[in-house]
């Protein structure tokens, strides 16, 4: 049973518009949650995070959301460039250095 | 990007034979995992070790090894490869002294053929 979940494999959004990414998670013991970007023929290169003890964490035009309650993370990208189409992997780990990930969704912005 | 390394890059073999990849870091992180990416399933964990000598078992380990004897290097093993474990096989660091990210490797496309 998928423990991290990203229920839409694509989305595609115009250049200067908001991206929103979404992770649903199960396990209620996770409090560390990642974000991903994998560009193709390169591995995932690490984006933002954010602990269960908060609920937003801002890096620039990244933002990570997280709802405890409804199990649920979402990554908000203002405003999209044409360079942020890639694939976007949540993680999540329960206090120790094991990640789960969930399965990517393919974003691509439209000049 | 943090020093690692993959090896090699591209690898095709039959099935039955063995194959070892090897990831080398120089950032001296305590951390290093073995992943498989295919598509549908994400990214999974193999294997990973906390320390020289010291691993443990992953989501998908079954049909894999590893080995680990000095802090620079992890070997991840297909002891008799079959043709389910044709993938994109990453390697990763992280240490608690580096924040809790894990830094990637840029991958081994292996094909069992």
């Amino acid at each position: 049973d998928q423990q991290v979940k990203q229920n839409s494999p694509s989305l595609s959004v115009q250049e200067g518009r908001i991206s929103i990414l979404n992770c649903d998670y199960t396990n209620s013991m996770f409090d560390y949650f990642l974000w991903y970007k994998k560009y193709p023929a390169e591995g995932p290169t690490f984006l933002i995070s954010i602990s269960s003890i908060k609920d937003k964490n801002e890096d620039g035009r990244f933002t990570v959301f997280l709802n405890k309650s409804a199990k649920h993370l979402s990554l908000h990208i203002v405003p999209s460039q044409p360079g942020d189409s890639a694939v976007y992997f949540c993680a999540a780990a329960s206090g120790t250095y094991k990640y789960i990930f969930g399965t990517g969704t393919r974003l691509k912005v439209l000049a | 990007d943090a020093g690692i390394t993959q090896s090699p890059r591209h690898k095709v073999t039959e099935t039955g034979t063995p194959v070892t990849l090897r990831c080398h870091q120089t950032e001296n992180h305590r951390y290093m995992y073995w992943y498989r990416q295919d598509p549908g399933h994400g990214l999974r964990l193999i294997h990973y070790s906390y320390g020289v000598k010291d691993t443990d078992k992953g989501e998908v380990s079954d049909g894999y090894s590893v080995s680990r004897s000095k802090t620079e290097d992890f070997l991840l093993t297909l002891e008799s490869a079959t043709s389910s474990q044709t993938s994109v096989y990453f390697c990763a660091i992280s240490d608690p002294r580096d924040g809790d990210e894990q830094y990637f490797g840029p991958g081994t496309r292996l094909t069992v053929t």
